[in-house]
């Protein structure tokens, strides 16, 4: 069966410092990868999307960047992290319908 | 462009309670139509879906059905229980090969015993 792995589960950064969320799938070949973030009180909203290795979409300006080193390996990165990057992240994998990982509680103080 | 849009929460209940939670969309084409479920801390988990016009989800004693005429896809459970208590998300999937998915803002549901 499919699963996916999202670490860590919680972490507070300061501002300014880098910032790299792993996510991996096991169980399924050539996924759809995607990272949302949800913010306090709202929904979800989409950051980025691949549906191949090196294959990046960015649905929003930001300050984030992901990137696909491998066909399941999905990375979320920042340089230089600023208060507002802080959320809930969320990544997720998708044939016909999309599977969510545990989520990453990230404070930036 | 594609939206979702769902009643405002919190929803707050009595046990044994009948739940609806509106849902509607904007979208072109035919999109499938999902319901997940976030229980605290948690990421989202699929509650149901339906992928055509007059599709009737249903998992856990709570269903969806996809009216295309009103571009609604509502939430209803008979009998709510304190285990049900989550936020719940409504979202279209846009069709193609990138399977992305629109979220309403989601809806929280407390039910108290």
């Amino acid at each position: 069966s499919q699963t996916i792995h999202q670490w860590p589960a919680t972490l507070v950064q300061p501002v300014g410092s880098p910032l790299s969320l792993e996510c991996t799938v096991e169980g399924t070949s050539n996924p759809n990868l995607y990272w949302y973030r949800q913010a306090a009180g709202r929904g979800l909203q989409l950051l980025f999307y691949s549906v191949g290795i090196g294959q990046i979409s960015s649905e929003v300006p930001q300050n984030l960047s992901a990137s696909r080193p491998q066909d399941r390996q999905f990375i979320l990165s920042s340089k230089k992290l600023l208060l507002s990057d802080s959320g809930f992240y969320l990544c997720a994998w998708s044939n016909t319908e999309a599977f969510f990982g545990q989520g990453t509680r990230l404070t930036v103080v | 462009g594609n939206s979702v849009t769902q009643m405002e929460g919190p929803v707050t209940l009595s046990e044994e309670a009948f739940l609806t939670i509106n849902c509607t969309y904007t979208a072109t084409g035919y999109p499938s139509l999902f319901w997940y479920v976030q229980y605290p801390g948690e990421g989202l988990q699929l509650l149901l879906k339906a992928t055509k016009a007059d599709d009737k989800g249903s998992n856990k004693g709570f269903e969806a059905t996809y009216r295309k005429e009103t571009t609604s896809f509502h939430l209803e459970k008979g009998s709510v229980q304190v285990s049900d208590s989550a936020v719940y998300f409504c979202a279209l999937s846009d069709g193609g090969n990138t399977g992305k998915l629109i979220f309403g803002q989601g809806t929280t549901l407390q039910v108290k015993p």
